[in-house]
Order: structure tokens, then sequence, then C-alpha cells
């Protein structure tokens, strides 16, 4: 079975600076999906970034990026110019290859992001 | 604006009461989840219906039943259930293609339960 473990309870950053959120998991398969969802406190989870773990790059989407390093089994991500809207949980998940569904996911504890003005 | 809609937001009940958690998807998906949120515990997935079918059961008691009459509804029936089963519930709701980089699952805003 796949774990998935962020050792970070609690964040914080100032606006309009760079925070890292860490994730590491645990697969014996080769192929799947890594992904941060976010739940602000309106409490819907909502995509941030997702990552084949067949490609090399490292996904990026706007101000938010991943440091994935599959032999390590990390998956990090980087919140670049914090906004004060970004504060909220952030899990980070997987999802077997062999899944056709994209709803079978297996979570991480998540990490409470907090944003200073 | 959110395609999967729950209710209700909240939920207050007793240990003998009966409540049944409705979830609505107005995406086209075809598959449909119920997922458990306990504080300071990772989401756990509790049932999972592909095509109206329940494909997927996780060892979740049968104090919870879920029911999915059509591809855009799933409700969660619930009964004699226990403190320890307050959380907030998530329902979640993908397009099953057969091909995994075309599937993304959307949440719904949950429903928190409170047992006393």
């Amino acid at each position: 079975a796949q774990t998935v473990t962020q050792s970070q309870p609690e964040m914080s950053v100032q606006e309009a600076e760079t925070v890292t959120l860490s994730c590491t998991y645990d697969t014996s398969e080769s192929d799947y999906y890594l992904f941060w969802y976010k739940q602000p406190p309106s409490r819907q989870m909502i995509l941030v970034i997702r990552q084949e773990a067949y490609k090399q790059q490292n996904a990026t989407e706007n101000r938010f990026s991943v440091n994935f390093q599959k032999a390590a089994k990390s998956f990090s991500l980087k919140i670049s110019d914090s906004q004060l809207g970004d504060a909220a949980m952030y899990f980070c998940a997987y999802r077997s290859a062999g899944e056709t569904s994209g709803s079978r996911l297996t979570f991480g504890e998540g990490t409470q992001l907090t944003v200073n003005p | 604006e959110t395609g999967v809609t729950q209710t209700p937001r909240h939920l207050v009940m007793g240990m003998t009461n009966k409540k049944s958690l409705k979830c609505e998807q107005h995406l086209g998906h075809n598959a449909m989840y119920w997922y458990k949120q306990s504080a300071k515990k990772p989401l756990e997935l509790m049932f999972v219906y592909s095509l109206e079918e329940r494909v997927e059961n996780n060892s979740v008691p049968s104090r919870f039943s879920p029911e999915c009459p059509n591809s855009s509804h799933l409700f969660l029936h619930l009964h004699t259930l226990q403190p320890e089963d307050s959380a907030l519930y998530l329902c979640a709701s993908s397009q099953e293609t057969g091909r995994t980089s075309d599937t993304e699952a959307f949440f719904g805003q949950g429903t928190r339960l409170t047992v006393v």
C-alpha cells in the first residue's frame, strides 16, 4: 500500500515571500501521479498542481512549482510571491497510474499554511 | 461556484438518529466518491461508485450506507453513529475515461458532522 507523509503540520510565510512545503511518499510502483491540493476555510479541495512520475521536468503553475525527486520519493511544493489568499491547508496526494479514476487518492496529513501580512 | 454541491453544510445528530448526506455533481461525471476527513488524519476514501455501481468499500462500518440512484447524485445514509464518526465528509466526482492522465477529482465543500 502507498503512504504519503507531510512532516510539517504548520508553516508560515510573509506575504510576497517564498515558502516550500514538504511531502514524501512510499510506493513500489514505477508509474503514478502526485498532486497538491489546497483546502481553504471554505473547505472545498482545489487542485493546485499535478506531476506525472514518468516526466522528469518539474510541473509549474504560475506561482506554484514542485521539486519532484523520484529516487528520493520526495515531492515538495514551492509557493513564490505568497499572497494572503494562499492561506489554507495543503494536502499532498498520490494516485496509482493503474487507476482509471481521478478520485482514488491517497492523502497526506496536511500542512496548514499561514500567510502573514 | 462549485460543480459538486453537498448538503447540508453542517449536521448535528444524536447517536440514535437517522440522517442522510446528499451530494450532487453538475459536471457530467460518471464516478462519485465519499471521503472522511477527521482532525489531524489524512482523508480516508470510504466508497467509490462508478457508473452507479459500488466498486469499492474500504472497510466502512455498516452504520454508513451509501446510495447512488444516478450518476449525478450520491447519498450517505447514517444511523446509530458514534461520537468518533464526527468529521468532515467530502464528496468528489471524476470522469473515468480509461486514460488516467485525463482524470481529475473535483470535490464538494463537505458536510461537517457532529455526533452527540
